[in-house]
């Protein structure tokens, strides 16, 4: 079946902090993988893609992600967290050979942000 | 650029009532759905269409039913509201192929009472 983990519901890091967000996605077919950001009220802004070439990919706002195959897993990262990445986070997988374009997403993860 | 479009953003129904949640996207994408947001679920596919003329259905479509008369529009109904229905609602677009990005509207906040 395809699914998407992410495997932590609640996180908090101080500001200035490094930040590893963990996805793991179950996908038959070559998966595409998203990462989107969702701000308190408002809808889902794309933070960055996968679906070919290097795996470790650049997105917005200083986020990076890194494609696993071995390990089923799409991690997000950034080196420095801000106090405006207090955000819920979600990964999502979809794609792939077929056409419609469905995402699965994750549960999300919430990220809070110590000063 | 006005993009995906969701009206309305606060709607409070009762239980057995009947509504529409208007979707709108100026950006002549093939691709349309509609998600709804429930807290520890993330987002679950309710329905969508991949052009005009054509739906189908996703995760969760009971209680749901989706119209796509034209390319621009996206109509999710609720034939008679229920509680369960709670939930904050996402209309999405996107242009062709799987791999390119998915644009969201602001969502939509419905209460069932």
């Amino acid at each position: 079946a395809q699914s998407v983990t992410q495997p932590d519901i609640h996180i908090t890091v101080s500001e200035g902090a490094s930040l590893e967000l963990r996805c793991n996605y179950s996908y038959g077919a070559t998966p595409y993988l998203f990462w989107y950001v969702q701000s308190p009220g408002q809808g889902l802004q794309l933070l960055l893609k996968y679906f070919s070439g290097d795996t470790l990919v650049q997105g917005i706002k200083g986020f990076e992600a890194e494609f696993k195959r071995s390990q089923s897993s799409f991690n997000l990262r950034k080196p420095s967290v801000h106090w405006s990445d207090a955000a819920e986070y979600f990964c999502a997988v979809g794609g792939g050979s077929s056409n419609t374009g469905k995402l699965i997403f994750g549960q999300g993860t919430t990220l809070q942000v110590k000063p | 650029n006005a993009g995906v479009t969701q009206t309305p953003k606060f709607q409070v129904l009762k239980t057995g009532q009947s509504m529409t949640l208007q979707c709108a996207q100026d950006m002549n994408h093939e691709y349309m759905s509609w998600y709804r947001q429930d807290p520890g679920m993330g987002l679950r596919l309710i329905h969508y269409s991949v052009g005009a003329g054509i739906t189908d259905q996703g995760e969760v479509p009971n209680g749901y039913n989706v119209s796509r008369s034209t390319t621009e529009d996206f109509p999710l109904r609720l034939l008679s509201a229920a509680p369960s229905q709670t939930s904050v609602y996402f209309c999405a677009s996107r242009r062709g192929a799987s791999g390119n990005t998915i644009y969201f509207g602001e969502g939509s906040w419905l209460t069932v009472v």
